[in-house]
Order: C-alpha cells, then sequence, then structure tokens
C-alpha cells in the first residue's frame, strides 16, 4: 500500500524558501504523477502543481513564479520549492499521488500533511 | 478561473439521514470533478472521481452525479464516520480548484 511521507522545516522566514520532500514508500514512484496541495483557514485547499516522474511539470499560475517541483526517483523523492515566501503563505502542505485515468485526474493517496509557518 | 461553489456551506443531519451537496462551476466542465471528504486534523480522502466513479473502498452509500456546471454529492444512510468536511475538485483547468467545503455536522 502506497503511503507519502512529507518533512521539511515547519518555520521560514519571509522572502526565503519553503522546501519540503515527500517521500513515497510502498510502491514505485515511477510511472506516476506527483502533485502537491496547500490548506489554510481563510483560502480553504489550493492546488499548487503536480510533477510527473520523468522530470515534466505543470504548475498554479498564481504561483508558478515561485515554484519548482523535482523528483528523484532514486529515493522515491519528490520536493517543493517555494521562493520569496510571505505570511500567505502559511499553511498545511500536503504531497499526493496524482491519478490520470483518460483525461481525468484525481488525488488518491496522501500524505498526512506538514504545517509550514512563515514568519520572523 | 473556474469558480466552485458548494451548497450549504454547512448542515446538520441525524444519523441514517440522506444527505446531498451541490457543487456548481462558474463554466461547463463536463464531467471533471472530483470529491473528496476530510477530518479534523486529517488529510483529504477521495471519495469520487470524474463526478461519478466511486473510489475503490468507499462505501456505497456514497454516489455522486451530474455534468457540466451541476454536481451533487449523495450520501445515502449516513453514519457516525461520515460526519466530516466535504470538498469538490474540478480537474478541468490548470488550477484545480476545489470549492469551500460543506460541512456535515452532527444534529
Amino acid at each position: 500500500q502506497v503511503q507519502l511521507q512529507e518533512s521539511g522545516p515547519g518555520l521560514v522566514k519571509p522572502s526565503e524558501t519553503l522546501s519540503l520532500t515527500c517521500t513515497v514508500s510502498g510502491g514505485s514512484i515511477s510511472g506516476f504523477y506527483w502533485s502537491w496541495i496547500r490548506q489554510t483557514p481563510e483560502k480553504g485547499l489550493e492546488w499548487v502543481g503536480y510533477i510527473y516522474y520523468t522530470g515534466s511539470t505543470d504548475y498554479n499560475p498564481s504561483l508558478q513564479s515561485r515554484v519548482t517541483m523535482s523528483v528523484d526517483t532514486s529515493k522515491s523523492q519528490f520536493s517543493l520549492k517555494l521562493n520569496s515566501v510571505t505570511a500567505a503563505d502559511t499553511a498545511v502542505y500536503y504531497c499526493a499521488r496524482l491519478l490520470r485515468l483518460g483525461s481525468y485526474y484525481y488525488m488518491d493517496v496522501w500524505g498526512k500533511g506538514t504545517t509550514v509557518t512563515v514568519s520572523s | 478561473d473556474i469558480q466552485m461553489t458548494q451548497s450549504p456551506s454547512s448542515l446538520s443531519a441525524s444519523v441514517g439521514d440522506r444527505v446531498s451537496i451541490t457543487c456548481r462551476a462558474s463554466q461547463t466542465m463536463n464531467k471533471y470533478l472530483n470529491w473528496y471528504q476530510q477530518k479534523p486534523g486529517k488529510a483529504p480522502k477521495l471519495l469520487i472521481y470524474g463526478a461519478s466513479s466511486l473510489q475503490s473502498g468507499v462505501p456505497s452509500r456514497f454516489s455522486g452525479s451530474g455534468s457540466g456546471t451541476e454536481f451533487t454529492l449523495t450520501i445515502g444512510g449516513l453514519q457516525p464516520e461520515d460526519f466530516a468536511t466535504y470538498y469538490c475538485q474540478e480537474s478541468y483547468s490548470s488550477l484545480r480548484t476545489f470549492g469551500q467545503g460543506t460541512k456535515v455536522e452532527i444534529k
């Protein structure tokens, strides 16, 4: 059974870069799309983007200028970097497997989430 | 951008009740609509994808319907473990926007 685990600093200073890693266990990272989603009380759930195991990406246009995702298949990990963070980036960040069935996309396995606070 | 509007924002119901939640999209999107359940402190859980396909392992009391701009999640016979917040999500655009959520509470 595939499991996902987010890891990374829980506190990031304003203007710095938020870096998170998601480790995939119990299954292969190859052949799948992998995504990041964040959640705040104010804005709710927000799609951040996805990365295919080959490295191709698709980002939320509203975050595209600040987001970079990468994948390391040898470590079964994929990562998120969000630069120039502000307090508005404070959120619970989830990683999830994104399944594609024809032209339908949906997230069937989620990590437990990690809270990232942006504060000096 | 596609706006996703859920109604109601919250509802109170009793165990055994039939409950329906509506999600309206600001533009037509065929059946590119997913439903998730989230309990406090937990990650969302996929219930329905493609508007009406039940995710493996999800009880059959959950069903989804609709296409275009109006979609419905129905819980046929509410169980104690179903009290949670439910979100729709469009997978039509690159924003993959979520609805604001519907909290189902115990009456």
